[in-house]
């Protein structure tokens, strides 16, 4: 079964640098760009970051992608209440032959 | 560019949801993406159901393939989906969104989503 794990929670202070793990197969995160998406609670998804590391139009540069081997990271730094969201990583998954969200990780600045 | 999903909010067991996704700002005929349905069950996380070209070349999520239908009308800028047999489980948040190629995750612009209840 394709699957893009990712941990339930995240947190920081104000001002923090915080990272989010993805964990996936060579069917996915190896051999696909990762994505990432920011959900504020009662909105859609955005895209955050995509193809690994790239940022849309309005993105600060707080946020960051990377990607190792069988794994992905999507960092903040410089931590803002307004950052407090749930966060998704997506890849491409070649035997679903389909797009594979991670389960979330719901980030709480404390 | 826009996404607008539109349909009904509450459908029963064993019948069919049908919603549409209508796009503004932009053509569903450009051939540089596809057009794509993801669904949220409440308080959970994103599944895809299926994404679609502008010339109707459709590829479903094979947990799902059996009950889904996904068309486009390029006449009037909207594609659709259909979910067959629903039962409870497929209660959820439908968004519709653009893709920005097969073979990538990459999902740009967004409608607002639909909440869907299946119940009698």
């Amino acid at each position: 079964q394709s699957v893009l794990t990712q941990p339930p929670s995240a947190s920081g202070t104000p001002g923090q640098r915080v990272t989010i793990s993805c964990s996936g197969t060579i069917s996915n995160i190896v051999s696909n760009y990762v994505h990432w998406y920011q959900q504020l609670p009662g909105t859609a998804p955005k895209l955050l970051i995509y193809r690994i590391n790239q940022r849309p139009s309005g993105v600060p540069d707080r946020f960051s992608g990377s990607k190792s081997g069988t794994s992905a990271s999507l960092a903040i730094s410089g931590l803002r209440s307004e950052d407090e969201a749930v966060y998704y990583c997506a890849a491409w998954d070649d035997s679903l032959s389909g797009p594979l969200f991670g389960g979330g990780t719901k980030l709480t600045v404390l | 560019l826009q996404l607008q999903e539109s349909g009904p909010g509450l459908v029963k067991p064993s019948e069919t949801l049908s919603l549409t996704c209508t796009v503004s700002g932009g053509s569903i005929s450009n051939n540089d993406y596809f057009w794509g349905w993801i669904r949220q069950p409440p308080g959970k996380g994103l599944e895809w159901i299926g994404i679609i070209y502008y010339t109707g070349n459709t590829y479903y999520n094979a947990s799902l393939k059996s009950r889904v239908t996904i068309s486009v009308d390029t006449s009037t800028n909207h594609f659709s989906l259909k979910l067959h047999s629903v039962t409870a489980a497929d209660t959820a948040v439908y968004f519709c969104a653009r893709l920005g190629a097969y073979g990538e995750a990459e999902f740009d612009y967004w409608g607002q989503g639909t909440l869907v209840t299946v119940s009698s």
